[in-house]
């Protein structure tokens, strides 16, 4: 079946470090690919996407690539803030129904 | 525009007792889903409604839990003679027609004694 595998946490840098979150995916079509993160004690929020192939996603200063020769949608952000400091998950979906979820990293920032 | 709302936001009860969970997904939005979620994990897919249609039921979904949409608008998720391993944070979310973004609700904690 479809899975999603992140690096490891808890990733912890300084301030306006640049950032790099892992992410590869394993899948029989052509998925759709998503950035979720859950903030100390809020629900999970929607970050970036990409749908196709070479779709580059981004927000709030975030942004990952969709590789599909690698099976890569690596999450990256070339300054971070102490207020991104959070908990992220890659995850995707073939039919836009089931969404499969890596197991997240934990970011931290320090000031 | 009120986001995915949940109800309640925890519950604690002892093995073998029955819970319910209320979700409230955004209005207009037919599809509803159900996730759960333990710590340290990422959320493993429970169930999802298209409308009051109960369309795929994950193998985690045992024979102790069901599911509901009536009118298609709030959906309940119930489980019956609860055990310790169904401690977890129980999501949900909902959708809009052709986009594939989900949106999820503050989800409820169960910690079962």
């Amino acid at each position: 079946g479809d899975s999603v595998t992140q690096m490891e946490g808890p990733v912890t840098l300084s301030e306006e470090a640049f950032l790099t979150i892992n992410c590869t995916y394993t899948a029989t079509g052509y998925p759709s690919l998503f950035w979720y993160v859950q903030y100390p004690g809020e629900g999970l929020q929607l970050l970036l996407k990409a749908t196709k192939a070479d779709d580059k996603g981004s927000n709030k200063g975030f942004e990952a690539t969709y590789r599909k020769e690698t099976t890569s949608f690596h999450l990256e952000k070339g300054s971070v803030q102490v207020s991104d400091s959070a908990v992220y998950f890659c995850a995707l979906t073939e039919d836009g129904n089931k969404l499969v979820f890596g197991a997240g990293t934990i970011l931290r920032v320090k000031s | 525009d009120t986001g995915v709302s949940q109800d309640p936001r925890h519950k604690i009860t002892k093995r073998g007792q029955n819970v319910t969970f209320r979700c409230d997904p955004i209005s207009e939005h037919n599809r509803l889903y159900w996730y759960r979620q333990t710590l340290g994990q990422g959320p493993e897919f429970l169930t999802y409604f298209q409308n009051e249609a109960q369309l795929e039921k994950s193998r985690l979904l045992s024979d102790r839990f069901s599911a509901e949409r009536p009118k298609g608008s709030f959906s309940t998720l119930e489980i019956q003679r609860t055990e310790q391993g169904d401690s977890a944070m129980y999501l949900c979310a909902s959708r809009l027609g052709p986009s594939y973004e989900q949106y999820f609700g503050p989800g409820t904690r169960l910690t079962v004694t």
